[in-house]
């Protein structure tokens, strides 16, 4: 399994774009990039997932470079809502079991 | 769909009693997993099911604890003799055969006395 490393908080204002970049160096051949965000008291909730270059949904996009080493979820236009941990994870082994760090909290100001 | 349940919500028990707690997947999810979260950390792995079989269990599920899917269907996390350090927020998640998103439930929060 990866280990990923990703920023322990972020700062922003309502309106701004926010990028948290995330860093999987030894990321496997069918590993998958996958981002959860979780609010107080409450169980994660799935974001988005990718493989390489770039994914967007309605949420976020996400942008994987070439080389997979690292990646970064982009949120448009935070609100105070988006205040929230947002975790990255590579999580394919065989019984996908989801290995979490510490995540990255993400505060947004008004 | 409801999503994925989880009962109780909140649980305050004596060191030393049993707890058991409850999770019920959306409906055609055969696989079902357990995670424990303490305050300020990401969610540990606790165990997982792919219908009633228990696939893997982590090294953090120590013979007080136990899992069940009898069914395949709702899961049981049973903590026996529970523990100060057993206090954290209990996660249960699941996912269908052919997506690798996991769907988690609101908790069960236990607080041990």
């Amino acid at each position: 399994l990866a280990k990923t490393t990703q920023p322990i908080s972020m700062d922003s204002y309502e309106g701004q774009e926010v990028n948290i970049t995330c860093s999987h160096n030894n990321i496997a051949t069918n590993d998958y990039i996958t981002w959860y965000q979780q609010f107080p008291s409450q169980g994660p909730r799935f974001i988005i997932q990718g493989y390489k270059t770039k994914v967007t949904n309605e949420v976020a996009s996400l942008f994987i470079p070439a080389d997979r080493k690292s990646s970064t979820l982009s949120l448009p236009r935070v609100s105070l809502s988006d205040t929230a941990v947002y975790y990255c994870l590579a999580p394919m082994d065989s019984s996908y079991k989801l290995i979490f760090g510490s995540g990255t909290r993400l505060l947004v100001r008004p | 769909d409801t999503g994925v349940s989880q009962n109780p919500r909140h649980k305050i028990t004596k060191r030393g009693q049993n707890v058991t707690f409850r999770c019920d997947p959306i409906s055609e999810h055969n696989r079902l997993y357990w995670y424990r979260q303490t305050l300020g950390q990401g969610p540990e792995f606790l165990t997982y099911f792919q219908n009633e079989a228990q696939l893997e269990k982590s090294r953090l599920l120590s013979d007080r604890f136990s899992a069940e899917r009898p069914k395949g269907s709702f899961s049981t996390l049973e903590i026996q003799r529970t523990e100060q350090g057993d206090s954290a927020m209990y996660l249960c998640a699941s996912s269908s055969p052919i997506a690798y998103e996991q769907y988690f439930g609101p908790g069960t929060r236990l607080t041990v006395t």
